[in-house]
């Protein structure tokens, strides 16, 4: 079946403007999660989500980070005011629950900030 | 909150030699041990995992070892072949509620043909 999607798959944004992430989780996964990942760097948590409760949101850098998920899949990170450090590989992931935790990644936005 | 350490970050091999790479954790409550493996510009794929009522997982030249009393675990490649050579992360979560897998920074194993 069909896998996780990411898009774009490259974005490159000019500082100080906002951009938009999109992630869609394999159907019927209810467990959704989002990582940072700098240039050979490891994976940095961002935000989980699982079901319909409230994320966490424990691993957000800053306050210009958010994310969000209509109707329990597709799930938005929004980063605004873009910075040079933000440029990463950002990474989404889910899974079938809470109780299962194998995570099947998407391929990852290639974010550049000039 | 958990952390993961993992070493070495690089590793080079010939080709048919044993790799090792080895992570700790600090949170005694984890109990789920994922080793995802990431080729260049492509997404992390599991390749093994590990729960915390076992001590040892073979999958043909894989395996992976958990040691509880001491806090790590260890991925084992046997027989290396060059497409082994990627970057091999650990991961460590526990099994009730939240799901939060916390990743090690990774090892960049090289096989040489």
């Amino acid at each position: 079946g069909a896998g996780v999607s990411q898009s774009p798959s490259n974005k490159v944004t000019e500082k100080g403007k906002d951009v938009e992430l999109r992630c869609d989780p394999i159907s019927g996964h209810t467990a959704l999660y989002w990582y940072r990942q700098s240039l050979g760097q490891g994976l940095e948590f961002l935000i989980y989500f699982q079901g319909n409760s409230a994320p966490d949101k424990s691993g957000l850098p800053s306050d210009r980070f958010s994310a969000e998920r209509t109707g329990g899949s597709v799930s938005t990170l929004t980063i605004q005011r873009t910075q040079q450090e933000d440029s990463a590989v950002y990474l989404c992931a889910s899974s079938p629950s809470y109780s299962q935790e194998t995570q099947y990644f998407g391929p990852g936005t290639r974010l550049l900030v000039l | 909150g958990e952390n993961v350490e993992q070493h070495p970050s690089t590793l080079s091999v010939q080709e048919g030699d044993s790799a090792v790479i080895k992570c700790t954790y600090s949170d005694s409550a984890s109990n789920y041990f994922p080793w995802y493996k990431q080729e260049l510009g492509k997404r992390p794929q599991l390749i093994i995992d590990i729960r915390s009522n076992v001590g040892e997982k073979k999958d043909q030249r894989i395996a992976v070892t958990l040691n509880k009393t001491a806090k790590h675990f260890s991925l084992h490649i046997t027989e290396t072949q060059p497409e082994d050579s990627a970057v091999y992360f650990c991961a460590a979560s526990g099994n009730t509620g939240f799901q939060k897998l916390v990743f090690g920074t990774g090892t960049r194993l090289l096989v040489s043909p």
